[in-house]
């Protein structure tokens, strides 16, 4: 199995903040990579795939880069509606796996 | 617009099987763009990808749970369904099915709201 690892695993943040969110595969992926936001009580809600590309109705302040090993994504201006819990995931091959997440509060 | 939405028992006793099913709606279940997932969350922890059907009955399981899984699907009725047997405590966990693309980067677009199943005697 691929082993995802993300980095931090917790993240206390401002509004107006600049976030960064790392994940790193156990192997190569290519872009085989999505990350979603998850708010308690909901379900996941995609974000990026392709590493890079933004979902539809994303707001851009997302964004999402790398590719085999190592990723990020970032926030570029955090906003109180995307205090959460941030996975990424990886779509390389089976069993598809996801990093233990990252959560993001308020400082 | 898709919708999908799990159903089943919240409460299963240990040894039992825990079934649940995801009903879909605003799309086609036949569609050859996607693979129907069964994703698993257990109390304040991560996600943990159980499995996926395909409209033609195809499937692949987690071998970590490949042992005591069973995904079907009825495309008459738009629903794909979860088997698990032998469950114990372990097996407690919020359960979402989502809708994967079966092409390109294959991500999980849509997911259902989730139905927290409680293993307990």
């Amino acid at each position: 199995d691929i082993q995802l690892t993300q980095s931090p695993s917790f993240l206390s943040a401002s509004v107006g903040d600049r976030v960064t969110i790392t994940c790193r595969a156990s192997q190569g992926i290519s872009s085989y990579l999505a990350w979603y936001q998850q708010k308690p009580g909901k379900a996941p809600k995609l974000l990026i795939y392709a590493a890079s590309t933004l979902q539809s109705g994303v707001p851009s302040r997302f964004s999402g880069s790398g590719s085999g090993t190592e990723f990020t994504l970032t926030i570029s201006s955090l906003q109180p509606e995307d205090f959460a819990t941030y996975y990424c995931q990886q779509l390389s091959s089976y069993p598809r796996t996801f990093g233990q997440g990252t959560k993001v509060e308020i400082k | 617009q898709v919708q999908l939405q799990e159903s089943g028992p919240g409460l299963v006793k240990p040894s039992e099987t825990l079934s649940l099913t995801c009903s879909v709606s605003g799309g086609s279940i036949s569609s050859t763009n996607y693979y129907w997932s069964w994703i698993r969350q257990p109390p304040g922890k991560g996600l943990e990808w159980i499995g996926y059907i395909y409209y033609s009955g195809s499937t692949y399981y987690n071998p970590s749970l490949k042992s005591r899984v069973t995904i079907s699907v009825d495309t008459s009725k738009n629903q794909f369904s979860l088997k698990l047997n032998s469950v114990t405590a372990a097996d407690t966990a919020v359960y979402y099915c989502a809708r994967g693309y079966s092409y390109g980067y294959q991500p999980f677009d849509y997911w259902g709201r989730g139905t927290l199943v409680t293993v307990s005697s």
